[in-house]
């Protein structure tokens, strides 16, 4: 079946260490997303990219890297410098299109110990 | 200034009663697109419904409608016939400037908790 996928659901990560959230599509998705969710707010954009080998930073990306070499994943590595890494994860992808919906995963929840 | 505002932090609603989700924008462009998404408890975000700033009639999908008042610039979202289902987060989002193919990403709204009472 055609969708993305998150990996790890879960994740927990001692204070000063990066850690690398997985997103990958098979939906054929030009463009992919980064979001973070906290609790009680809705989501916000970290990064995106259009195509493969460039992406742009969103309105949150301080404390966060991502990769674009392939069409087919766009992984988040949150680092050290993320002084609030707990947080929900959400990765997407879209199509052109008349509506452009964003399609998402199912999330990657991220504790900081 | 909040892109999108949803006023409502919880709602309840009893089964096969209908419910509106409230859901306000800001904009100056003249070509945007409106969204709906369902978040259930698992955390995934499901596409619910569609409106685009140029469309003439308001949007419906199954059970969902888009209450689009363009000049109000509010884009409520109508369930009818509630199920137990149906409980969840709703977000109500925005995509400006649709004529721009750069970012193409979404504003979101802080969302509504709607729990659907039997």
């Amino acid at each position: 079946d055609g969708g993305i996928t998150q990996s790890p659901k879960y994740l927990f990560r001692k204070e000063g260490q990066n850690v690398t959230l997985s997103c990958e599509q098979n939906l054929n998705h030009d463009a992919m997303y980064w979001y973070r969710q906290d609790p009680g707010q809705g989501l916000r954009l970290i990064y995106y990219s259009q195509i493969v080998n460039d992406f742009q930073k969103g309105d949150i990306a301080e404390g966060y890297s991502v990769s674009r070499e392939k069409k087919e994943s766009f992984p988040l590595t949150v680092t050290s410098a993320q002084k609030n890494p707990t947080a929900f994860y959400l990765c997407a992808s879209g199509r052109q299109g008349r509506t452009g919906e964003l399609f998402f995963g199912e999330g990657s929840r991220l504790t900081v110990l | 200034a909040q892109k999108i505002t949803q006023t409502q932090p919880g709602m309840f609603v009893q089964e096969k009663e209908a419910v509106t989700l409230d859901c306000t924008y800001d904009t100056s462009d003249q070509s945007y697109g409106l969204f709906w998404y369902k978040q259930p408890s698992s955390g995934e975000m499901i596409f619910l419904i569609y409106q685009g700033s140029y469309d003439e009639q308001n949007a419906t999908e199954g059970r969902y409608s888009l209450n689009f008042q363009k000049a109000r610039k509010s884009a409520n979202l109508v369930i009818s016939a509630s199920q137990l289902g149906d409980s969840a987060m709703y977000f109500c989002a925005m995509r400006e400037a649709l004529m721009d193919t750069g970012r193409r990403a979404l504003t979101f709204g802080s969302g509504t908790r709607l729990q659907v009472q039997p």
